[in-house]
């Protein structure tokens, strides 16, 4: 069965500052990982995901991810973290392209500071 | 906007008794899922739907169901409500083929009193 860890419950950062944001997987073979962000009170919204390829991935807002078969890792990145970003994001694995039977890390909160 | 629809946003009810939520995905997607999400549990996948017919089930109750209509709407049925199933509960939906994103609701919001 397939898992993922998110060490970290809660990050504060500075704005500014960069922000890393780390995610464990578990799944024997291929994962096919994702990002997703939550604000208060709203839905989920797709950073970015990796299928194959090109094991650094650009997503939306500014974020990147790399994947790193060797460490089960898929770890979010944000060069520079601006107030808007505090948020929930969660850290996801499918067994399947295309398939979105996901399962979900706990999730780690982002805290920005002034 | 996801383009996913769900109603109700609030839902209160009391233990025992049953409740619908609806979800309408985006257009011309065929497949439906649903998640719950809750403090103890997390984001949980309960089940899947594409073009009508179940196509998958994660950590759905007993107690729960769901279905998909013809026109591809997704209702989650919930019977015999306990405290414990007060949680966000999130529709998504995807199109089929390569390179294709799920889109979630912004969810029903459960409290079982």
């Amino acid at each position: 069965a397939q898992s993922v860890t998110q060490p970290d419950i809660h990050i504060t950062v500075s704005e500014g500052a960069s922000l890393e944001l780390r995610c464990n997987y578990s799944y024997g073979a291929t994962p096919y990982l994702f990002w997703y962000v939550q604000s208060p009170g709203q839905g989920l919204q797709l950073l970015l995901k990796y299928f194959s390829g090109d094991t650094l991935v650009q997503g939306i807002k500014g974020f990147e991810a790399e994947f790193k078969r060797s460490q089960s890792s898929f770890n979010l990145r944000k060069p520079s973290v601006h107030w808007s970003d505090a948020a929930e994001y969660f850290c996801a694995v499918a067994s399947i392209s295309n398939d979105y039977k996901l399962s979900f890390g706990a999730g780690t909160t982002v805290t920005v500071r002034a | 906007d996801s383009g996913v629809t769900q109603t109700p946003k609030h839902l209160i009810t009391a233990t025992g008794q049953r409740v619908t939520l609806r979800c309408s995905p985006r257009s011309g997607d065929l497949s439906v899922y649903w998640y719950q999400q809750s403090l103890d549990q997390g984001l949980q996948f309960l089940i899947q739907y594409y073009n009508g017919e179940e196509r998958a089930k994660g950590n759905i109750l007993e107690r729960f169901s769901a279905q998909q209509f013809p026109d591809l709407h997704s209702e989650l049925n919930l019977s015999s409500l306990e405290l414990g199933d007060s949680a966000l509960y999130f529709c998504a939906s995807s199109a089929t083929g390569e390179n294709t994103e799920a889109f979630f609701g912004q969810g029903t919001r459960l409290t079982v009193v």
